[in-house]
Formats: C-alpha cells, structure tokens, sequence
C-alpha cells in the first residue's frame, strides 16, 4: 500500500502571507495526487486533481506542484476563508491513502 | 443541484451491523465510480471502499475487508454500505463520495478525485 506523508502537520500564518504544505508518497505515483480542503463540521472539497489541475470554482491563489513522489500545495495569498485542514491524497492505486491533514491556522 | 445524501448511522454495539445508504441526485449516478471515506473523532480522512458504475468491481481498506461491503442500485440512484462484526475503531463519520473523471488533454489520460461529497453521517461502536 502508498503511504502518503504531509508537512507540517500544522502551520500558522497570517493574511496575504503565501503558504506551501508539502505531500510525499512512498512510492511514484506520477501526478494521481489530489488536494482536499476541509473546514470543520464540514465535508472535505476537491481542490486540485492531477497534481496541479485546479478543480472548477476553486480560486487561482491555490497551486499544486509536483510528481513521482514529492508534492506541494501552495496558496499565493492567504484568505480569511482559507484557514482549514488540508489532505493529499493519491488516485494511482487502490487502497487511495489520505495524507494525514496540515491543519492551517490563524497567526 | 448534484447532492449526496447519507443516511443510516447511529449507535451500535461492537460486534454487530448497520447499513448506510446514500441517495444521489442531480447528476447521472450510473456513469460514476462512488466511495466512502471516514473519519473518526479528531482524525483525518480514511478512504475505505469504492465501486465501479456498473457495480462489477469493488476495491476496499484492508481494514475492512470480509466486514463491509458496498453497493449500489442504479436505477435508484443509491449507494449502499453494509457493515458487519462492527469494532470501536469503525467509529466515525462515513461521507459518501462521487468520483469524478477529468480528462487531460496534455497527458491523454484520466484522472480521478472526490468532487461531490454527502454531508456525513455518524457511526459510533460501543457497548
């Protein structure tokens, strides 16, 4: 099974700052690598798909990055909506591991 | 509006069933793959099962398998998770999930994330 592992588990930053919350498989997984968005209480929403396509609706300050192993979700200028939890997760193969979360909060 | 609605948790004792059901609409239900994530209390996200449109293939977490299984109806539009021989770390929130299919042009292939999501319904184990 893919072991998916994210850094930092939690992360504090301010408005306007520009964050990047890193995802590593333990294996290739090419670019199946989605990002979720989760705010608590809530359901997770798809942010990116294939490692840096960006989900309709979804605002052009979030980016992702990366293949093979090592990815990144970064989020140019930082929103007050934005503080959530955040997971990877990779679509190469079935068991489809989640990271497990960067929680992202206000400084 | 496409909508994922899950029903069917509460509380049960360990070692025993419950069925979740989750009614799609919106949206042509046969022509997607669904899932169900959980996540227990305070934890992340833990994908457990999917099956494809057409019902004939189902993938799940080890953890899970030979206890759950998942189903579906597609003339009602539902999908279904059977859980047996229930444990107390089964307790969480089950979300039903949509998997959707993008296209891309640059790689010429598909790829898949979970774009629609049900609003969760809560299974707590414990005597």
């Amino acid at each position: 099974d893919i072991q998916m592992t994210q850094s930092p588990s939690s992360l504090s930053a301010s408005v306007g700052d520009r964050v990047t919350i890193t995802c590593r498989a333990s294996q290739s997984i090419y670019n199946y690598l989605n990002w979720y968005q989760q705010k608590p209480g809530k359901a997770p929403k798809l942010l990116i798909y294939a490692a840096s396509s960006l989900q309709s609706g979804v605002p052009s300050r979030f980016s992702g990055s990366g293949s093979g192993t090592d990815f990144a979700l970064t989020i140019s200028s930082l929103q007050p909506e934005d503080f959530a939890t955040f997971y990877c997760q990779q679509s190469y193969s079935s068991p489809y591991s989640f990271g497990q979360g960067t929680k992202l909060q206000i400084k | 509006e496409v909508q994922l609605v899950e029903s069917g948790g509460g509380l049960v004792q360990p070692g025993g069933s419950l069925r979740l059901s989750c009614a799609a609409s919106g949206f042509t239900f046969s022509s997607y793959w669904m899932s169900w994530v959980r996540q227990a209390p305070g934890k992340g996200l833990e994908w457990v099962a999917n099956i494809k449109d057409t019902g004939s293939d189902k993938y799940y977490v080890d953890s899970v398998k030979g206890r759950f299984t998942i189903s579906r109806d597609n003339v009602q539009n539902s999908l279904v998770l059977q859980m047996n021989s229930l444990r107390a770390e089964d307790t969480a929130v089950y979300y039903c999930a949509r998997r959707g299919h993008f296209w891309s042009d640059y790689y010429s292939a598909y790829y898949y994330g979970l774009d629609v999501w049900g609003q969760g319904t809560t299974v707590t184990v414990s005597s």
